[in-house]
């Protein structure tokens, strides 16, 4: 079972600056990497697919990169309605079996 | 617009079932593989179960491999999961997605339908 790893657990920033998500892979996932941003109460809504291409209607502060086991998220200037708890995801390949990681969670500073 | 409306959750005794289902519209559910997403309050999220448009291919996380089916009606655009043999830590709020893109669990999701397993 591929096992992901997101640092930090917690990131406390301040409107404006720049985040960086880590997501790392136990082995490699290729390009078949996700990710999610997720708010209190709410379903989880899709930022990035196939590690560096962007949802529909997702703005472009949100940029994603990596391939095999270490990928990144950033959001180039944190929005107040950014914060949130964000998750990476993986597939596995054939069968499709996908895991998630454990969640970083941004705050306001 | 895609909507997904999942119904079908509430309190349910250990070792019942209960079925879950999620009605899809503004898309055309015939052409998309749908999958089923749980998370446990406070917690993180665990990918449950996937099928493909003619229900030919069904893919399940082993922790509910035998105890849940994913099956689909596409006349009535609508997905179900049928969970039997129910433990105290199935209860979570359980989410529908429409798979698009390969990577990803889900390009859309439902709001969610809680399950709590307890006696």
């Amino acid at each position: 079972e591929i096992v992901l790893t997101q640092s930090p657990a917690t990131l406390s920033l301040s409107p404006g600056e720049r985040a960086t998500l880590s997501c790392r892979a136990s082995q490699s996932v290729s390009s078949y990497l996700a990710w999610y941003q997720q708010k209190p109460g709410q379903a989880p809504r899709l930022l990035i697919y196939d590690a560096s291409s962007r949802a529909t209607g997702i703005p472009a502060r949100f940029s994603g990169s990596g391939s095999g086991t270490d990928f990144t998220l950033t959001i180039s200037g944190l929005e107040p309605e950014d914060f949130a708890v964000y998750y990476c995801q993986q597939r596995s390949g054939w069968p499709p079996i996908f895991t998630f990681g454990p969640g970083t969670k941004v705050d306001i500073k | 617009e895609v909507q997904l409306v999942e119904s079908g959750g509430g309190l349910v005794q250990p070792g019942g079932s209960l079925r879950l289902s999620c009605a899809a519209s503004g898309f055309n559910f015939n052409n998309f593989w749908m999958t089923w997403v749980r998370q446990v309050p406070g917690k993180g999220l665990e990918w449950l179960a996937i099928m493909n448009q003619g229900e030919s291919e069904r893919f399940y996380v082993d922790s509910v491999k035998g105890r849940f089916i994913i099956s689909r009606d596409n006349a009535k655009n609508s997905l179900y999961l049928q969970m039997n043999s129910l433990r105290a830590d199935d209860t979570a709020m359980y989410y529908c997605a429409r798979h698009n893109y390969i990577s990803s669990v889900g390009d859309y999701w439902g709001q969610g339908t809680l399950v709590t397993v307890s006696s």
